[in-house]
């Protein structure tokens, strides 16, 4: 049972265009975090959100961590072919605090 | 060092072969993580290690994989006979503690033949 799903599972925009990634759980997390992952490498942290509600931005992109910490949006704005990636969010529950990741969404921004 | 290192950052064995990965964390940090990563797939949990305390290793999928942290610092991930299904790119990562950030290595790409 995949505790975190994403969707879409793939997205293939022009450059300039805006999109949203949605990561949806039916179990809550005491923090969310968003991480890019390009080829070869590994991922990539972007953005930590610990608050219900909690909204943060990073230049062009928008993290919204919902009001029962079940769910997160990442909001792309004008993306750029450099936004290119796979996003993966991951959710930390338990005592431990251990990060659970969601399935991934393959993002791929065409010039 | 300045990143997680991980090695070797490729690995063909051949079925049955056991194989040894290494990851070098970020100096300081307490918490070390394994993940595995199918192609174009989300991250699997492996095993985790958290300064003296015993390891998680609810995420290791069969009793041919094993994990050790030494001194704290470097790690290595055995596979003992190796399958084809355990092809995958394997991932270290770092944080300065439990639910912080995670600095992920670059992986191992094991291809089993």
């Amino acid at each position: 049972t995949q505790l975190l799903e994403q969707s879409p599972q793939f997205l293939s925009i022009q450059e300039g265009e805006n999109l949203t990634v949605y990561c949806n759980s039916s179990s809550v997390f005491s923090s969310l975090q968003w991480y890019r992952q390009e080829p070869g490498e590994g991922p990539v942290l972007l953005v930590t959100v610990v608050t219900g509600g909690e909204v943060k931005k990073l230049k062009r992109l928008t993290f919204q961590f919902g009001d029962a910490r079940k769910d997160s949006s990442l909001h792309i704005t004008a993306a750029q072919t450099g936004d290119t990636g796979l996003y993966l969010c991951a959710g930390a529950r338990g005592a431990t605090n251990k990060l659970i990741f969601g399935t991934g969404t393959l993002l791929a921004v065409q010039p | 060092g300045a990143g997680v290192s991980q090695s070797p950052s490729n690995k063909v064995t051949e079925k049955g072969k056991d194989v040894e990965l290494r990851c070098d964390p970020i100096s300081g940090h307490t918490a070390l993580y394994w993940y595995r990563q199918s192609l174009g797939q989300g991250l699997e949990f492996l095993i985790y290690f958290q300064g003296n305390s015993a390891p998680d290793k609810s995420g290791l999928p069969s009793d041919r994989f094993s994990a050790e942290r030494t001194g704290g610092s470097v790690s290595t991930l055995t596979i003992q006979r190796t399958q084809q299904e355990d092809s995958a790119v394997y991932l270290c990562a770092s944080s300065l503690e439990l639910g912080y950030g995670y600095t992920f290595g670059s992986g191992t790409r094991l291809t089993v033949v």
